[in-house]
């Protein structure tokens, strides 16, 4: 069944290093892939996107990479700071309404 | 603008009792998704609604859980002689298009089992 992995679990990082969180997927039709970032106690938000006609996407110190033919993506934070402390969620979408998210990511920056 | 809303904000209840979880969507937002979220645990897709129609309600997790929309609005997702297992947040979210669009999510509601 359709089903989004996501590596790894937990994440620290030292202020000001790169962050890289990866999600696989199983549906070859899935063509919408959104980041979500959930702050402890908080609702997710969404922080980036990206869709199956693109590359790569980068909005300021954050970017996401697509390669359909392996069928993963990843999320690049770069100079990471304390407030990019949270959870990461991917998730894939096939164009209508399910959204398969992964098992999330709790990243760490220790300043 | 008013963002996703949902009500209560925690709910404590005794196993066996019913429990009516709300959410107010963004105005104008077609679709409405319910997720649950067990402590540290990803979100669990539940049900979807375009509309007042849930074409696919596979996601719930049992014969007790029932939801509804009205008004192309208001939803309402329904737990009927809870368990301690559903104990976890409830999640709403809309969007103004179905699919490969940002969803807005709620503050969900924190749902206790005792």
């Amino acid at each position: 069944g359709e089903n989004v992995e996501q590596h790894p679990s937990t994440l620290s990082v030292q202020e000001g290093d790169s962050a890289v969180i990866k999600c696989t997927y199983s549906d070859s039709a899935s063509n919408y892939f959104p980041w979500y970032k959930q702050e402890l106690g908080k609702r997710p938000q969404l922080i980036i996107d990206i869709r199956s006609n693109v590359g790569e996407k980068k909005d300021q110190r954050i970017a996401v990479t697509l390669n359909k033919t392996a069928k993963h993506f990843s999320l690049h934070i770069t100079e990471t700071q304390p407030e990019d402390s949270a959870v990461y969620f991917c998730a894939a979408s096939w164009g209508t309404y399910k959204y398969i998210f992964g098992t999330g990511t709790r990243l760490k920056v220790l300043a | 603008g008013a963002g996703v809303s949902q009500s209560p904000s925690n709910k404590v209840t005794e196993k066996g009792k019913d429990v009516e979880l709300r959410c107010d969507p963004i105005s104008g937002h077609t679709a409405l998704y319910w997720y649950r979220q067990s402590l540290g645990q990803g979100l669990e897709f539940l049900i979807y609604f375009q509309g007042n129609s849930a074409p696919d309600k596979s996601g719930l997790p049992s014969d007790r859980f029932s939801a509804e929309r009205t008004g192309g609005s208001v939803s309402t997702l329904t737990i009927q002689r809870t368990q301690q297992e559903d104990s976890a947040v409830y999640l709403c979210a809309s969007s103004d298009r179905q699919g490969m669009n940002e969803q807005y999510f709620g503050p969900g509601t924190r749902l206790t089992v005792t």
